[in-house]
C-alpha cells in the first residue's frame, strides 16, 4: 500500500477566501486523485492529475475553481478558490498503485468549513 | 451508463447480527469491484476487493464475491462487532476512474 498524508486536516474559512490543501505521498506514483466528499455524501471525482501534465477535471469541475498542482511523482495540491459555504466538504486525494492490482488508496482527507 | 447502487441505511444491528450490504453495478465489461470503509471521523480505507467474476474478496471478517450473472458484489460478515460501525461504500473501477455507491452507514451497537 501506500502512505498518504493532506495537510491541513481540516480548517474552518471565511467565504471569498481561497485554501491550498496538499496532497504527499511515500512513493512516487504516477496518478493521484482529488475527490470532494459532500456532508453526508459519496466522493465524487474532481480531477485526475498526472506529473507533467495539465489536470483532467470531470464534469462540473473547472480550473479556475479548483486549480491543481503536480510538480513531481510525489505530490500534489488542489486549491479551493473564491470559497462559498457550498464548497464545505472533504476533499481526498488518491494514489493508484497500478501495480498492486489497480488500487487506489485514499489519504486522510481535509475537513473544510466555509463559514 | 456506468453506474453503482448500493443498500441504502442506515442499518442498526446488534453485535453478533449477521450483515449485508447489497450492492450491483451497470458497466460494460469486467471492472475491479471495492468496499471502501470510512470509520468516524477517519479518511476512506480499502476493506477488499475483486478483479474478476467469482473472485472473492475478504478481510476482517468481511465477505463479497464477484457475480457476473447478477452483476452484483454484496459484502456480508457473519458476526459484527461495535467497531464495525462506519459508512461502507461499494465501487467500481472503469479504466483508472473509481465511481462510489451513495454509502451506506452501519451502527452496531452492544
Amino acid at each position: 500500500s501506500a502512505v498518504i498524508s493532506q495537510k491541513p486536516s481540516r480548517d474552518i474559512c471565511q467565504r471569498g477566501t481561497s485554501l491550498t490543501i496538499q496532497c504527499q505521498v511515500d512513493s512516487q506514483v504516477t496518478m493521484m486523485f482529488w475527490y470532494r466528499q459532500q456532508p453526508g455524501q459519496s466522493l465524487t471525482l474532481i480531477a485526475t492529475a498526472n506529473q507533467g501534465s495539465e489536470a483532467t477535471y470531470e464534469s462540473g469541475f473547472v480550473i479556475d475553481k479548483f486549480p491543481i498542482s503536480r510538480p513531481n511523482l510525489t505530490f500534489s495540491t488542489l486549491t479551493v478558490s473564491n470559497m462559498s459555504p457550498e464548497d464545505s466538504s472533504i476533499y481526498l486525494c488518491s494514489v493508484d498503485l497500478r501495480d498492486l492490482g489497480e488500487t487506489q488508496y485514499f489519504g486522510p482527507g481535509t475537513r473544510l468549513l466555509v463559514l | 451508463g456506468n453506474s453503482v447502487t448500493q443498500m441504502e441505511g442506515p442499518v442498526t444491528l446488534s453485535e453478533e447480527a449477521f450483515l449485508t450490504i447489497n450492492c450491483t453495478y451497470t458497466a460494460t465489461g469486467y471492472p475491479s469491484l471495492f468496499w471502501y470503509v470510512q470509520y468516524p471521523g477517519e479518511g476512506l480505507q480499502l476493506l477488499l476487493k475483486a478483479t474478476k467474476a467469482d473472485d472473492k474478496g475478504s478481510n476482517k471478517g468481511f465477505e463479497a464475491t464477484y457475480r457476473k450473472e447478477t452483476t452484483s458484489f454484496h459484502l456480508e460478515k457473519g458476526s459484527v462487532q461495535v467497531s464495525d460501525s462506519a459508512v461502507y461504500f461499494c465501487a467500481y473501477r472503469n479504466d483508472y476512474k473509481l465511481s462510489f455507491g451513495a454509502g451506506t452507514t452501519v451502527t452496531v451497537r452492544a
